[in-house]
């Protein structure tokens, strides 16, 4: 069945350090894979979408890397704030229309 | 910024009750979506609506579930029959994967902020 591993369930990093977030997955060929944030008790917000034939994607102080090879992506926060403190979600889908189905989260804690 | 809104925020209901949870997507979105997250799980799919009907539905959306967009505005999840299981956080969810408004074509899913259902 397919599976969604979202590395650490909680990452303690320091300010201005570069958060790296990991998304792993098994017995799925996504066609797009996307990240979201998610603050406790709010709904999920929409950061970045990847297709399977793009390697990297940046949108400001954020990146994310797309290895299907190695059936992983990879998030980087840099020069990361107190106020990027939340929980990040990691969803793959087959089309831009279909399900996503979600990873557990890696709740980051960003300290001043 | 257009947003999808839902109502209510949190329903307290007894077992066996019916509930009807309201969401107003983005307006001129396509694409509808239900998805829940019971507390400290993750956010699973439900179901997709577009054209008027059920796209695709997950093994948790039973008989007890149905969803409908009585007009032009609402999008409904109805739980007929409540378990103590159907507790949860139910988000509503919409995407415009054809461009239209916000036209970048990238099937983004706009979320609202949850109805949170406390099943007793």
């Amino acid at each position: 069945s397919q599976k969604i591993e979202q590395n650490s369930e909680a990452l303690n990093i320091q300010e201005g350090k570069t958060a790296t977030l990991t998304c792993n997955y098994t017995n799925y060929s996504p066609a797009y894979l996307q990240w979201y944030r998610q603050d406790p008790g709010r709904g999920p917000v929409f950061l970045l979408l990847i297709r399977e034939n793009e390697k990297e994607k940046r949108k400001e102080r954020l990146k994310v890397t797309f290895d299907t090879t190695l059936k992983q992506s990879l998030f980087h926060i840099t020069a990361s704030q107190p106020a990027d403190s939340a929980t990040y979600l990691c969803a793959l889908a087959n089309t831009n229309a279909g399900k996503s189905t979600f990873g557990d989260g890696t709740t980051l804690t960003v300290k001043p | 910024e257009p947003e999808v809104t839902q109502t209510p925020s949190h329903q307290v209901t007894q077992m066996g009750q019916e509930v009807i949870l309201r969401c107003v997507p983005i307006s001129n979105h396509l694409y509808f979506y239900w998805y829940r997250q019971i507390l400290g799980q993750k956010v699973e799919f439900l179901v997709s609506f577009y054209n008027n009907e059920i796209s695709e539905k997950s093994e948790i959306f039973d008989d007890q579930f149905s969803v409908e967009r009585p007009d032009g505005s609402n999008f409904t999840l109805k739980i007929r029959s409540t378990k103590l299981e159907d507790s949860a956080m139910y988000f509503c969810a919409s995407s415009d994967p054809v461009g239209g408004r916000t036209s970048r074509n990238t099937g983004e899913l706009f979320f609202g902020e949850g109805s949170r259902l406390t099943v007793l």
